[in-house]
């Protein structure tokens, strides 16, 4: 058990919309990173927040948005949703200042875009 | 910029048989490099990590990988395969001062057949 939640496991939504993802981080870890897996394909970074700061971002527009809490969960907010933003959405937390390349991940929250 | 390349999409192997899954990676300094498995209906976990010190490592659940900076390969071997190493793989890397900000190989899809 990683100790990494995520809600919710499975949402539909239509194109244009907006999503809220949410991500409860691993006791004692104060980074969360968020990736896109799309079908068939490896994750792709997205961002990652350390101490409710973001601290780095991947090659994601603007529409996808983040937020971290004081308790070191977190958001992604994806806007104006389209088709091909139907993916995985992966959440990993971690100890921030480190390198160490060990990533603990949620099961993820499947979107559908329709 | 740091890459990976898995070169198989899909390999299958009979349980008790070795197993190898291939990755290259491209790097212009010396990379750390890792291999996480993702079962289905589960979050990703780490198997092992190369960062500059011993180039055979050896990680979880009897699965090794070696660091060739001549070959710029870092292929996952496990002398005998179990049903349960059935499961999606990949080879990863971090940038350099990347602080986890991971880059992932497209996977390979590992089937094991009785």
């Amino acid at each position: 058990e990683t100790g990494v939640t995520q809600s919710p496991t499975h949402l539909i939504k239509t194109r244009g919309q907006q999503v809220t993802l949410r991500c409860s981080s691993q006791s004692g870890h104060n980074t969360v990173s968020w990736y896109q897996q799309a079908l068939g394909q490896g994750p792709q970074f997205i961002f990652q927040y350390y101490r409710e700061e973001e601290n780095g971002r991947g090659n994601f527009p603007p529409r996808f948005s983040g937020l971290q809490f004081p308790n070191y969960s977190s958001e992604l907010n994806v806007n104006a949703l389209e088709l091909d933003d139907s993916a995985l959405y992966l959440c990993a937390s971690s100890l921030g200042g480190s390198d160490t390349g060990e990533l603990f991940f949620g099961e993820g929250s499947r979107l559908t875009v329709l | 910029a740091q890459s990976v390349t898995q070169l198989d999409s899909h390999v299958s192997v009979s349980e008790g048989t070795p197993v190898l899954l291939r990755c290259n990676y491209s790097s212009s300094y010396s990379p750390s490099l890792f291999w996480y498995v993702q079962h289905p209906n589960k979050g990703l976990q780490l198997l092992l990590k190369y960062t500059s010190a011993a180039t055979l490592v050896k990680g979880i659940n009897g699965f090794e990988a070696e660091f060739k900076k001549s070959e710029t390969s870092f292929h996952l071997t496990k002398p005998s395969a179990h049903m349960s190493d059935a499961a999606e793989y990949f080879c990863v890397v971090t940038p350099f001062g990347g602080y986890n900000k991971l880059i992932f190989g497209a996977g390979t899809r590992l089937a094991v057949h009785p």
